[in-house]
C-alpha cells in the first residue's frame, strides 16, 4: 500500500489565485482529514469526513472548501488564496470503528501565497 | 511543557541519555492519546498511543505514562539517538469519529 499522498509537494500561488490540494488513500479508511501546520506550531483541522459524501467542519475552515465524491479521495479546495494561507497541508486518514483511532498522514503539501 | 507562539520547547539530550517529554491535555472526557514523531520536511509518524483505562504502555524503547487526575501525559525515549531528533506531538481524542486534538509540540535535540 502507498498509504496517504498528497500532491502537489511544493506550490507558490498568487494572492486571488485558486488551486486543489489532492490527497488520496489507498487502505480503505473511512475518515479523512485535512489539517495545516504553520511554521513551530501544531496542526490546525480545516475539515474532516467521515465517509463519502459526508464532510464538517473543523476548527480552521474558513477560506477552504472539501468534498468527498469516493472513499478514497478527499481534495482541498482554495478559491482565493491569500498570504495567511501560506502553510504546510496535511492530509490523514484512519479507519472507523473502535480501538482504531490512529491517523496515517501523508507527505504534506507546502503552499506559499505571494 | 507547552507555550504558545512561534518558538517550540526544546528538549536538548546527550545521545544515550533518557529523554521524557511532556504533554498536558485540556479535555477531561478524553479516552485515546497519541504521540507523533514529526521529522523536517516530512509528516506526522505514529509512535504509540494508549487509551484512558491504562496509565502505562510500552513500545520499543518508548513509553507512555497517562495521567488522568493531572490530565498529564509523558513519552519517554530510553537510550535516546541521533534517529530520535524531531518534533514530538501528543494528541487526543474523545473517540468515535472525533477528530484528534493535537498540542502544540517539542522539540527534541539529541546531542552527539
Amino acid at each position: 500500500n502507498a498509504g496517504v499522498t498528497q500532491t502537489p509537494k511544493f506550490r507558490i500561488l498568487k494572492i486571488g489565485q485558486s488551486m486543489t490540494l489532492q490527497c488520496t488513500q489507498d487502505m480503505n479508511h473511512n475518515y479523512m482529514y485535512w489539517y495545516r501546520q504553520d511554521p513551530g506550531m501544531g496542526l490546525k483541522l480545516i475539515y474532516y469526513s467521515v465517509g463519502a459524501g459526508i464532510t464538517d467542519k473543523g476548527e480552521v475552515p474558513n477560506g477552504y472548501n472539501v468534498s468527498r465524491s469516493t472513499t478514497e479521495d478527499f481534495p482541498l479546495r482554495l478559491e482565493l488564496a491569500a498570504p495567511s494561507q501560506t502553510s504546510v497541508y496535511f492530509c490523514a486518514s484512519r479507519q472507523s470503528g473502535r480501538g482504531t483511532d490512529t491517523q496515517y498522514f501523508g507527505p504534506g503539501t507546502r503552499l506559499t501565497v505571494l | 511543557g507547552e507555550s504558545v507562539g512561534l518558538h517550540l520547547p526544546t528538549l536538548s539530550v546527550q545521545e544515550g541519555d533518557n529523554s521524557i517529554i511532556n504533554c498536558a491535555y485540556s479535555n477531561s472526557a478524553s479516552d485515546y492519546f497519541i504521540w507523533y514523531k514529526q521529522e523536517s520536511g516530512k509528516g506526522p509518524q505514529f509512535i504509540i498511543d494508549i487509551r484512558s483505562n491504562m496509565d502505562k504502555r510500552q513500545g520499543q524503547r518508548v513509553t507512555v505514562l497517562l495521567n488522568k487526575t493531572v490530565k498529564h501525559l509523558s513519552l519517554q525515549i530510553a537510550a535516546t539517538q541521533p534517529g530520535d531528533s524531531a518534533v514530538y506531538f501528543c494528541a487526543e481524542s474523545v473517540g468515535g469519529n472525533t477528530p484528534l486534538v493535537f498540542g502544540k509540540g517539542t522539540r527534541l535535540s539529541v546531542i552527539a
